[in-house]
């Protein structure tokens, strides 16, 4: 069976430090790998994807992430974080012979302080 | 570019009720996936549309339906409503049906009186 785990459930992180969130998945057969945020009250907007290729994705909003076969790990990582970026984070997984279905991890709440 | 559109944004229903879910995807998406959202289980995928067909279902009982017409416009229905269906039910387009990614919709708050 095809799974997504978030290694954490809250990260509290200072303003303009840096970050990393944790995403780990199983599966016996190619992967699509993706992370969305969410914002209260709102859908989930896509932050970035890893299809093929380059390991490192860069996404929107300074996002970055590896792909990392080995460790089937896909960290999420921002060098400095705003405020701005306090939100849901999901890792997502979609396998290469099941069309549009996504698995989800269960989310990491990203909360920055100033 | 309109993005994916969902209606109504907040229902309210009583157990035993029905109801029915809008999605409208992007224009030129093809494919509308549906999932819900409830703080006990996460995201769980519901069903995909592809041209009018459902290509893929999740694990749901069959009280959950669905459908996609041919302008790509998809519903999805939930008859004799529980408690335990209250959740944020979202919903998501893309191109096709290959790894094209999916662009979701803000979702439909549904609560079960």
């Amino acid at each position: 069976a095809q799974s997504v785990t978030q290694l954490d459930s809250q990260v509290p992180v200072f303003e303009e430090a840096p970050v990393e969130l944790r995403c780990n998945y199983s599966s016996s057969v190619s992967v699509y790998l993706f992370w969305y945020v969410q914002y209260p009250n709102q859908g989930l907007q896509l932050l970035l994807k890893y299809l093929s290729g380059s390991t490192l994705v860069k996404g929107i909003n300074g996002f970055e992430a590896e792909f990392n076969k080995s460790q089937t790990s896909f960290h999420l990582r921002k060098p400095s974080v705003h405020i701005s970026d306090t939100a849901e984070y999901f890792c997502a997984v979609r396998r290469d012979n099941q069309g549009g279905k996504l698995i989800f991890g269960q989310g990491t709440e990203l909360s920055v302080k100033p | 570019k309109a993005g994916v559109t969902q209606t109504p944004r907040y229902l309210i229903k009583t157990r035993g009720q029905q109801v029915t879910l809008s999605c409208s995807p992007i224009s030129g998406h093809r494919s509308v996936s549906w999932y819900q959202q409830t703080p006990g289980q996460g995201l769980q995928f519901l069903f995909e549309y592809f041209s009018e067909t459902q290509r893929n279902k999740g694990n749901f009982p069959g009280r959950f339906s669905g459908r996609q017409f041919s302008n790509s416009r998809s519903e999805m229905n939930v008859s004799t409503l529980e408690l335990g269906d209250s959740a944020l039910y979202l919903c998501a387009s893309s191109l096709d049906i290959s790894n094209q990614p999916q662009h979701f919709g803000d979702g439909t708050r549904l609560s079960i009186l």
